[in-house]
This record gives C-alpha cells, sequence and structure tokens, in this order.
C-alpha cells in the first residue's frame, strides 16, 4: 500500500555538523509536503512545507528538498545545535477534506540526537 | 498564533471504563483532528472532523467515537477502554494546509 516513510528511525551528528533526514514517500499525486518537529512532550510543531512544483525551499538553517522524480523529501539542518533534538516528521497531503483543506498522512519519525 | 488545548496531559484509567479527550482550537478552524501516537508507528488518525456534528473515520477508527457539538471543541471518546489503547493522543487542527498540534494526553489504561 502507499506510505509515508523514512530511512532511518535514529541519527546522531555532532554538534555543529549538518543534518539530514531523509522521507521517501509513495502518492504521486501529493502535491503538498510538511516537516514537522517533536520535542519530548510537545505536540508536532511546523519546520518547513514544500508544494510540488518547488525542488527547493529554505528556512531559517532548515532546507527542505523534493525529488519527485523518485519521490524523495530531505530535510537540511544545518549547524546543528542541542536544541535540535527531537523527532523529525515528514507528512504528504494524500486526501482533500469534504470542506476544503487536506488530510495529512506522516511517516513514522526520526531520532535526532545530537552530541555534544 | 494558533492554540489547540488538550484538557489533560496525563490520565490513567481502568479497563471498561469511558474515556473523554478534550481539545480546543482558538482560531476558528474547519478541520480537526485527532490522532494517536505509538512508538515505531508515527502518527496514526482516528477519527476527523471538518464542521460542526460532521466527523469521518480515519485509518483506525475502533475503539474510539467524537463528538463536534461547536467548531472550536472536538472530544475523542473511549466507549469501553482497554489496555491496548495506551497511547500518546494528539489533536490538531488546520484550516487549509498547516496543522497546528496540541500538547497530547498520555493516556494509561490499567
Amino acid at each position: 500500500g502507499e506510505s509515508v516513510g523514512l530511512h532511518l528511525p535514529t541519527l546522531s551528528v555532532q554538534e555543529g555538523d549538518n543534518s539530514i533526514i531523509n522521507c521517501a514517500y509513495s502518492n504521486s499525486a501529493s502535491d503538498y509536503f510538511i516537516w514537522y518537529k517533536q520535542e519530548s512532550g510537545k505536540g508536532p510543531q511546523f519546520i518547513i512545507d514544500i508544494r510540488s512544483n518547488m525542488d527547493k525551499r529554505q528556512g531559517q538553517r532548515v532546507t527542505v528538498l523534493l525529488n519527485k522524480t523518485v519521490k524523495h523529501l530531505s530535510l537540511q539542518i544545518a549547524a546543528t545545535q542541542p536544541g535540535d533534538s527531537a523527532v523529525y516528521f515528514c507528512a504528504e497531503n494524500r486526501d482533500r477534506l469534504t470542506g476544503g483543506g487536506n488530510k495529512l498522512t506522516f511517516g513514522t519519525g526520526t531520532q535526532l540526537k545530537v552530541e555534544l | 498564533d494558533v492554540k489547540v488545548t488538550q484538557s489533560s496531559r496525563y490520565l490513567v484509567k481502568r479497563t471498561g471504563e469511558k474515556v473523554f479527550l478534550e481539545c480546543v482550537q482558538d482560531m476558528d478552524h474547519e478541520n480537526m483532528f485527532w490522532y494517536r501516537q505509538d512508538p515505531g508507528l508515527g502518527l496514526r488518525l482516528i477519527y476527523f472532523s471538518y464542521d460542526v456534528k460532521m466527523k469521518e473515520k480515519g485509518d483506525i477508527p475502533e475503539g474510539y467515537s467524537v463528538s463536534r457539538e461547536k467548531k472550536e471543541r472536538f472530544s475523542l471518546i473511549l466507549e469501553s477502554a482497554s489496555t491496548n489503547q495506551t497511547s500518546m493522543y494528539l489533536c490538531a487542527s488546520n484550516d487549509y494546509y498547516g496543522y497546528t498540534f496540541g500538547s497530547g494526553t498520555r493516556l494509561t489504561v490499567v
């Protein structure tokens, strides 16, 4: 069946290094993708999004890359800091809701650990 | 900023109890969602609602029901709690694309 998945459940990086978190999706019709960050004890928080008519989008210290050919999404975090330690989820809008808006499907998440 | 508030951070309930999880959002969003989050399984959609009194089943609705009597409030109901419903429950709302999540309710059923 269709899925949104992540390649690695855990990623460990040294403070100051760049982090790359990957995500694969299988629904060619998805046209919107979001990355969320979830810190311990909190709900997921929006980081950055990208629409399918774009290949790259940059935010503050974060970049999302979208490769529609291979249905792959990545989140790059520059100069990773201890505060970046969290679980990161990708999500795709698989379905439209009757009343407007989208129903997102989430991946299983990658735990990012920043080592000092 | 949109706020999504879940009434309880931690709950412990007994098997067979009827459990209510409450969620309130303050930005007049049309859509509201209930997810459960389990290790290795990510976020799985239980139910969602796109309008008052409207509801639709998500991917894992069995054992749950919902109520949306007012636009800002979306309640998740466990009719008869079971141990396999021990989980983190997340409520979210959105008006078009982005979701805003509550902080979650960690429910333990003993």
